[in-house]
């Protein structure tokens, strides 16, 4: 089973450049999740799609755009990169349902130049 | 959002038992409390999740007192591969679950 799967695994962007991050899930998932998380810090929430069609914000929503594309996708978009968005950057899913566990992927390693 | 409160380091040595509790005073009547671990590199995995009394699995047991304002994970006879770092949580059982990731507990395991 792949789970979550997030694309690409490292990024090196420079300042004002835009770019993508991809997200997959195959569990048939309702809710999916971006967070980002700087070094020896805790994850912090940056949007997420309680299901297909919708998308709220999270604590940190500035600088990103996301895009619930079908039930299993969901991307990350950063227009203008910043240094401050240097980060590692997790996607995850759930059922969306009572006692719902969220299942992470891999993680994106972006920095921005 | 219930805030929770978490020790940030903990050591312990290989083949204890390792207890890490977590406060989560205003954890409303709907929340579960659930804990992940997370390895460097890696993003966190789910290890455990509970309502009140104790839950058991083959990794952990988690211990929440009748008034639930805290939780305890116990994690029996640590090895170095237990070195990461565990998040406690808790948040709603609704649709999308806006939960709020702290500093965690960094556990170190040593020989």
């Amino acid at each position: 089973n792949a789970g979550v799967t997030q694309t690409p695994k490292f990024q090196v962007l420079k300042t004002g450049q835009s770019m993508t991050l991809q997200c997959a899930q195959d569990m048939n998932h309702n809710s999916m999740y971006w967070y980002r998380q700087d070094p020896g810090m805790g994850l912090r929430l940056i949007y997420y799609s309680a299901s297909e069609g919708t998308t709220d914000k999270g604590e940190v929503p500035n600088g990103y755009n996301v895009s619930r594309l079908n039930k299993r996708e969901f991307s990350l978009r950063l227009e203008s990169a910043a240094p401050s968005q240097t980060s590692v950057y997790f996607c995850a899913s759930d059922s969306g349902k009572a006692k719902n566990i969220q299942y992470f992927g891999a993680g994106t390693r972006l920095s921005v130049l | 959002l219930a805030k929770t409160t978490q020790p940030i380091s903990m050591d312990s040595y290989e083949g204890q038992e390792v207890n890490i509790t977590c406060s989560h005073n205003n954890i409303a009547t709907n929340d579960y409390i659930t804990w992940y671990q997370q390895f460097p590199s890696q993003g966190p995995r789910f290890i455990i999740q509970g309502y009140k009394t104790k839950v058991t699995n083959e990794v952990a047991s988690l211990f929440i007192p009748a008034d639930r304002k805290s939780s305890t994970l116990s994690l029996p006879r640590v090895s170095l591969s237990d070195t990461a770092v565990y998040y406690c949580l808790v948040g709603y059982t609704g649709t999308a679950s806006k939960l709020t990731f702290g500093t965690g507990t960094r556990l170190q395991v040593t020989l």
